[in-house]
């Protein structure tokens, strides 16, 4: 059974601060995405990632999948306010359908 | 392109009740999906589909049904609701081929008392 697990759950962190949430998961997967969820509202894709090796950016957000180690990060650079929000990854389970595994999501805020 | 939609957006069931939770996507996506979220938890799949007359269990089926009559709708069933049934409910959608991202819908909250 594919386990995915994020850490932390929960970062408060200041403005203009780096930092990075980890995501691993327990079985084979070369494909796993980065979702963003502000409180009542739906997913936003923020990342797919379809390799080894991979990384996207975008603003102050950047994504890598290490497949080896079974780890992807979501580094954020110069935190700001407006990126304060539930991270979510979630890994494909290489299953017929394209089923997707989510993690427990980490929770982010962002002081001014 | 509306994208995924949901309706309704918000239910109060009473205990022993049943409702349908509709989904529909004009995207011409094969794949869709039922996942529940949990207050402070990450999603979980119910159901999925990937095509019309083709659905299958997820992780979290048990109190649910689905069917897909149409590439567009994705209506899931509750039937005889259940306290533990209080969750909101995300439908997604994705290509069969390609990116493979999944789209969601807005989301409908259902609290069963």
């Amino acid at each position: 059974e594919l386990k995915v697990e994020q850490n932390p759950l929960f970062l408060s962190m200041q403005e203009g601060k780096n930092y990075t949430i980890y995501c691993n998961y327990s079985t084979t997967s070369d494909r796993l995405y980065w979702y963003r969820q502000d409180p009542g509202k739906s997913l936003e894709s923020l990342f797919v990632l379809l390799s080894n090796g991979a990384v996207k950016q975008e603003g102050r957000l950047m994504a890598s999948l290490d497949t080896k180690a079974r780890l992807s990060t979501l580094h954020i650079t110069a935190a700001v306010h407006d990126l304060s929000a539930t991270y979510f990854c979630a890994v494909d389970r290489n299953r017929p359908g394209n089923m997707l595994t989510f993690g427990g999501g980490t929770r982010l805020m962002v002081k001014p | 392109n509306a994208g995924v939609t949901q309706t309704p957006k918000f239910r109060i069931l009473k205990i022993g009740q049943s409702m349908t939770l509709q989904c529909t996507q004009d995207m011409n996506h094969n794949y869709m999906y039922w996942y529940r979220q949990d207050p402070g938890m990450g999603l979980k799949l119910i159901y999925y589909s990937v095509g019309a007359g083709i659905t299958d269990k997820g992780e979290v089926p048990n109190g649910y049904n689905v069917s897909r009559s149409t590439t567009e709708d994705f209506p899931l069933r509750l039937e005889l609701a259940a306290p533990s049934q209080t969750s909101v409910y995300f439908c997604a959608s994705s290509y069969e081929e390609g990116v493979y991202e999944q789209y969601f819908g807005p989301g409908t909250r259902l609290t069963v008392t």
